[in-house]
């Protein structure tokens, strides 16, 4: 089955450094979402993407859609420990009522 | 408001045994879906459904199966447990077929031995 690429899949940083990761497709997505998931609990969706070269922020969290709408890419800045968890991707096409998510990107922050 | 319940959080099943894992939302949502996350594989589609009484396969829906008699209530059948489906399943659903995004569940963590 399709899954997107994610990119670190785990990544060390320490506290009140950037991150970065990104999400890339060999399919087209009209939509791109980013979800975080704390241990022991479901994913949470952060932020929401809707067109090609759209850059949207929640709080510390900015992403951007991919003008290919290939790709998409989440920064997070200035980390804090409670960043810590698993940040999914999952992208979205029109008439397929499917979401296809990402492998995930596992963050770590070292106080 | 409670969102999206999964029962139960944790289940053993020997091989061979069936079960039955609950999912219930109370926000009047159309669409639902199981998911299953396994270490390095992300989130896989198991079977969704975009309305009561319409269901319809994911990604990987081999012994699994659905039913959604009613808007609130998406229960996903194991038929009979296998070690490989040991995994963490959860259930998510959306407003609609669109693309606002899901609201999950926290879970269920099944072993199978």
């Amino acid at each position: 089955g399709q899954q997107l690429n994610q990119s670190p899949q785990s990544m060390f940083i320490q506290e009140g450094e950037d991150v970065s990761m990104n999400c890339t497709s060999s399919s087209i997505f009209n939509t791109w979402l980013w979800y975080k998931q704390d241990p022991g609990e479901g994913p949470v969706l952060l932020i929401a993407l809707y067109k090609a070269g759209e850059l949207t922020s929640n709080g510390r969290l900015t992403a951007q859609f991919g003008i290919t709408r290939k790709d998409s890419f989440l920064n997070i800045s200035a980390s804090i420990p409670s960043d810590v968890g698993i940040y999914f991707c999952a992208g979205f096409t029109s008439g397929t009522y499917k979401y296809i998510f990402g492998t995930g990107t596992r963050l770590k922050v070292l106080a | 408001n409670a969102g999206v319940t999964q029962t139960p959080k944790f289940q053993v099943l020997k091989t061979g045994q069936s079960m039955t894992l609950q999912c219930a939302q109370d926000m009047n949502h159309e669409y639902m879906s199981w998911y299953r996350q396994d270490p390095g594989m992300g989130l896989r589609l198991i079977h969704y459904s975009v309305g009561a009484g319409i269901t319809d396969q994911g990604e990987v829906p081999n012994g699994y199966n659905v039913s959604r008699s009613t808007t609130e209530d998406f229960p996903l059948r194991l038929l009979s447990a296998a070690p490989s489906q040991t995994s963490v399943y959860f259930c998510a659903s959306s407003r609609d077929s669109s693309n606002y995004g899901y609201t999950f569940g926290s879970g269920t963590r099944l072993t199978v031995v």
